[in-house]
């Protein structure tokens, strides 16, 4: 069964203090990676796919990495917008294509 | 805006009550997806349809009814539901339902159950 855990599972961060989220997964054959972002009150919006161990894709301050059991979001200098829920999600060659399996995702706060 | 469009945004119905949840996507997609979020845990994949033909039904309780009458629209029927059903419901497409997991989401549906 492909399982997908994130931590933490929430994180503050102030404006500017870089850090990042992990994604550790399970999954019999990695079809491809995925990171979303929340709003409160919103659907996920989607962020990038991963689709090999070693690859990374970057947008503005987010860049994501992916290795053969986790994938980090890594965000450089916050500000208080990327404040969101981060999900991640994978999903795998033998289930069929739609099926995404997602973590419980990473509430992030980045303070003023 | 995404261009999936979900309507109502948020619904209380009694457990007897009969309600419809719709979904209409302006992306030209081809597969969409209904997917419930209930709060500290994981979305879940309920149904998905593929040029309107169901693929997957992921064990859902007949009280939840989905019908797509085509590529560009998705409605939920709801139907004596129970307290533990209230959640947000989100829809979602995709170019096609084989494809990889790039989906659009819609803002959702939040429902309450008395």
């Amino acid at each position: 069964e492909d399982q997908v855990t994130q931590s933490p599972e929430a994180l503050r961060l102030q404006e500017g203090e870089s850090s990042s989220l992990n994604c550790s997964y399970t999954v019999s054959g990695l079809r491809g990676l995925f990171w979303y972002r929340q709003d409160p009150g919103k659907g996920p919006e989607f962020l990038f796919t991963l689709y090999s161990a070693g690859e990374e894709k970057e947008k503005e301050r987010l860049k994501a990495t992916l290795t053969k059991k986790e994938s980090f979001l890594h965000i450089t200098a916050p500000k208080p917008e990327d404040s969101a829920t981060y999900l991640c999600a994978v999903q795998a060659y033998e289930t069929s294509g739609s099926r995404l399996t997602f973590g419980e995702g990473t509430q992030l706060t980045v303070n003023p | 805006e995404t261009g999936v469009t979900q309507t109502p945004r948020h619904l209380v119905m009694g457990m007897t009550n009969k309600k419809s949840l719709k979904c209409e996507q302006h992306l030209g997609h081809n597969a969409m997806y209904w997917y419930k979020q209930s709060a500290k845990k994981p979305l879940e994949l309920m149904f998905v349809y593929n040029f309107k033909e169901q693929t997957e039904n992921n064990s859902v309780p007949s009280r939840f009814s989905p019908e797509c009458p085509n590529s560009s629209h998705l409605f939920l029927h709801l139907h004596t539901l129970q307290p533990e059903d209230s959640a947000l419901y989100l829809c979602a497409s995709s170019r096609t339902s084989g494809g990889a997991g790039e989906l659009f989401f819609g803002e959702g549906s939040r429902l309450t159950v008395l």
